[in-house]
C-alpha cells in the first residue's frame, strides 16, 4: 500500500481523556504535518516535522504534542482533550526537498470531544 | 498578517466553464498550490504555480500573477464529479503552506 494511513477513522472522546491519533506513511518522505480542518476555516497547521528526530510548532499547537521517532510514523497526542478540539484532523507528508514540495494527505480522523 | 481569500461558494452548470479566484498576502512567496477536496475526503493536489502565467493540465488550468497577489483556477467542460471544495494554498518564507478556507463548487445539471 502506497500513501498515508491514519487511525482511527473517527472517535468520540470524553473531555479530559488522553488520545493519540496515528499517522504512517510509506513514501519515505522526510517531512510530515498535522492539520486540523474546521468548517469555514482553512487547514491550520498544528505541528510539523522536517525530518525524523525533529519537530516544530505550527499555527495552533496548544494542547497537542507530537513525536517523530522514525521516518514513517508521526503520532499526534491530545494530553487532555477539550471540546474545542472537536475537528477533522489530517496528516500529510512531503518529500521536503526542492520545489514544489507537494503535500500528500491521509484520509483524516474525525474527532468529537464531549 | 498572512491572508488567503477565496469565495465561499460558487455554482455552475454541467458543461460550462468556471473560474475560482484566490488573492493572497503572505510573508514571502514560495509557490501557490490548488487542491481539490470532495466532501468527507482528503485534499488532493491539482496544480502548482511559482512563475507568472498559465499552467494547463487537461480540463484544469491555473494562473498566477505575483505582482497582484492573485491566482485563479479555471475548470472547463464541467462534470458533476467536479462538485467539490477547491483549496488555495501559498508557500510562505518558511516553506509552510498557508491555506485559504476553500471554495465550495456546486455543479448543476
Amino acid at each position: 500500500i502506497a500513501g498515508i494511513t491514519q487511525a482511527p477513522t473517527s472517535q468520540i472522546l470524553a473531555a479530559g481523556r488522553r488520545m493519540t491519533l496515528r499517522c504512517t506513511q510509506d513514501m519515505r518522505h522526510n517531512a510530515m504535518y498535522w492539520y486540523r480542518q474546521d468548517l469555514g476555516l482553512g487547514l491550520r497547521l498544528i505541528h510539523y516535522s522536517n525530518t525524523a528526530g525533529t519537530t516544530g510548532k505550527g499555527e495552533v499547537p496548544d494542547g497537542y504534542s507530537v513525536s517523530r521517532a522514525n521516518t514513517d510514523d508521526f503520532p499526534l497526542t491530545l494530553a487532555s482533550a477539550v471540546p474545542s478540539q472537536t475537528s477533522v484532523y489530517f496528516c500529510a507528508s512531503s518529500d521536503g526537498q526542492g520545489v514544489p514540495d507537494t503535500q500528500y494527505f491521509g484520509p483524516g480522523t474525525r474527532l468529537t470531544v464531549l | 498578517g498572512q491572508n488567503i481569500d477565496q469565495p465561499t461558494e460558487m455554482t455552475a452548470t454541467e458543461g460550462a466553464i468556471v473560474q475560482i479566484n484566490c488573492t493572497y498576502q503572505t510573508s514571502g512567496f514560495n509557490g501557490l498550490f490548488w487542491y481539490q477536496q470532495h466532501a468527507g475526503e482528503a485534499p488532493t493536489f491539482l496544480s502548482y504555480n511559482v512563475l507568472d502565467g498559465l499552467e494547463e493540465k487537461g480540463r484544469f488550468s491555473s494562473f498566477l500573477s505575483r505582482s497582484k497577489g492573485y491566482s485563479y483556477l479555471l475548470l472547463k467542460e464541467l462534470q458533476m464529479k467536479d462538485s467539490a471544495s477547491y483549496l488555495c494554498a501559498v508557500g510562505d518564507s518558511n516553506y509552510q503552506l498557508i491555506w485559504g478556507a476553500g471554495t465550495k463548487l456546486i455543479i448543476k445539471p
